[in-house]
């Protein structure tokens, strides 16, 4: 079975950097391309970044670009978002999303993982 | 950037009924690219249809999608109370991948 299990939100200051975690398990992580999506408070979903199986391609939103860097350890099957700077604006719950093989759409999420930038 | 906007933004209707949600993309999506997600409160999305019209494993076949170019719909027919959620199209067929606003679909 797919899973897909984010950890490290919390709340945060502005202006600061938090790390998330995705833990993936039940399929071969090496082989797939991963994503991050987020979804605001009682907001719609925006993507945010994404990276190839090989960390050959990694591609961001502008509204990020700069201040996250998406990266994976495939050893350890995770996936990890390194986000500085952060604002209110990013307050979201992130999702770590897989994309299905040859086909390129998303197929599985994880629960999410809550950040809130809030002084 | 693909800018996808779905009508309508909320739809109230009673199990039984068939419905068609529509999402219209600013320009054509490549490959028809296009994947409709369900998301119900405090959960993850549930991928539907991708490629436009392809049923996801385990989707019942109540859901179907179609489409093509700029112009696609989702289909449920006969809703089931499990159905009463809020649905989002996706386009992966340029970059940024982008997302509908969504739509509600609410119990009347």
């Amino acid at each position: 079975e797919v899973q897909l299990v984010e950890s490290g939100g919390g709340l945060v200051k502005p202006g600061e950097s938090l790390r998330i975690t995705c833990a993936a398990s039940g399929f071969m992580f090496r082989s797939y391309n991963m994503n991050w999506v987020r979804q605001a408070p009682g907001k719609g979903l925006e993507w945010v970044a994404s990276i190839t199986s090989n960390n050959g391609h990694i591609s961001y939103a502008d509204s990020v670009r700069g201040r996250f860097t998406i990266s994976r350890d495939n050893a350890r099957s995770s996936l990890y978002l390194q986000m500085n700077s952060l604002s209110a604006e990013d307050t979201a719950v992130y999702f770590c999303a897989r994309e299905r093989q040859l086909l390129w759409h998303i197929d599985y999420w994880g629960q999410g993982t809550l950040v809130t930038v809030s002084s | 950037e693909i800018v996808l906007t779905q009508s309508p933004g909320t739809l109230s209707l009673s199990p039984g009924e068939r419905v068609t949600l529509s999402c219209r993309a600013s320009q054509s999506v490549s490959n028809n690219y296009l994947a409709w997600y369900q998301q119900k409160p405090g959960q993850a999305p549930t991928l539907l249809i991708y490629g436009a019209s392809s049923r996801a494993t385990g989707i019942p076949d109540r859901f179907s999608g179609s489409g093509s170019g700029t112009d696609f719909t989702l289909n449920i027919r006969r809703l089931e109370p499990e159905d009463f959620a809020v649905y989002y199209c996706h386009q992966y067929g340029g970059s940024p991948r982008t997302f509908g606003q969504g739509t509600k679909l609410e119990i009347k």
